[in-house]
């Protein structure tokens, strides 16, 4: 199994421009997670999907942040405008049925100028 | 609400064993984890136990869990300079309807000096 994929690997954008990450999960996992890196504030959830149905999205910053899973095997977290406070490593995990263990994708760096 | 709390930083020399603690307060917790992240990769799933056990070895990793105390330690034998990473305990607490929420902590950083 090739494992979480997660595109592009690094984003740098200027402030006000949207910005658009992709996941596509391990087959067959139905639980799927989007994360937030900085040294400021370590490792945040932001939001869960299961079954492609948003569950819990409490960690959403703002409205500028949207996540949408059209399908089993594909995500987008999309933030419009974008802002350098933004700047940030963003990972996507998924999880199988039986939900005890999340497998993270090798996350994108994003640069917001 | 759910809190995981990890020291910041660990320093070794190669071929001592390491120990990284980490405390949480859910006492509702199912699984707790160990990750490594290592610079500029995604987070590593390393072990992880149930919440009934109190230990778990695995080659050259040991994890002892203290649910009274909500302690949970890995234990890293003979440490090795590809061990540097960061490690992060994370627990898992059921939410209803088949979720589970996952607290991570803010990671340990384990330097290994050869």
């Amino acid at each position: 199994d090739a494992g979480v994929i997660q595109s592009p690997r690094h984003e740098v954008t200027e402030m006000g421009q949207e910005v658009t990450l992709r996941c596509k999960p391990i087959s067959g996992h139905n639980s799927l997670f989007w994360y937030r890196q900085t040294m400021m504030r370590g490792l945040e959830l932001l939001i869960y999907f299961n079954n492609n149905v948003p569950i819990d999205d409490s960690g959403m910053p703002e409205d500028r942040f949207s996540a949408k899973m059209p399908n089993a095997s594909f995500s987008t977290l999309k933030i419009q405008p974008s802002e350098p406070r933004d700047s940030a490593v963003y990972f996507c995990a998924s999880s199988s049925p039986r939900g005890d263990t999340q497998y993270f994708g090798p996350g994108t760096r994003l640069t917001v100028l | 609400g759910e809190d995981v709390e990890q020291s910041l930083f660990l320093s070794v020399r190669e071929g001592d064993s390491s120990v990284i603690n980490c405390t949480y307060t859910d006492s509702s917790s199912t699984y707790l984890y160990w990750y490594k992240q290592e610079p500029g990769a995604g987070l590593q799933l390393l072990t992880y136990i149930f919440s009934n056990m109190d230990m778990k070895q695995d080659q050259r990793l040991t994890v002892l869990l203290n649910k009274k105390d909500k302690h949970l330690s890995l234990r890293i034998a003979d440490t090795q300079t590809g061990d540097s990473a960061i490690y992060f305990c994370a627990e898992t607490s059921p939410r209803g309807g088949g979720y589970q929420k996952v607290t991570f902590g803010t990671g340990t950083k384990l330097q290994v000096i050869p």
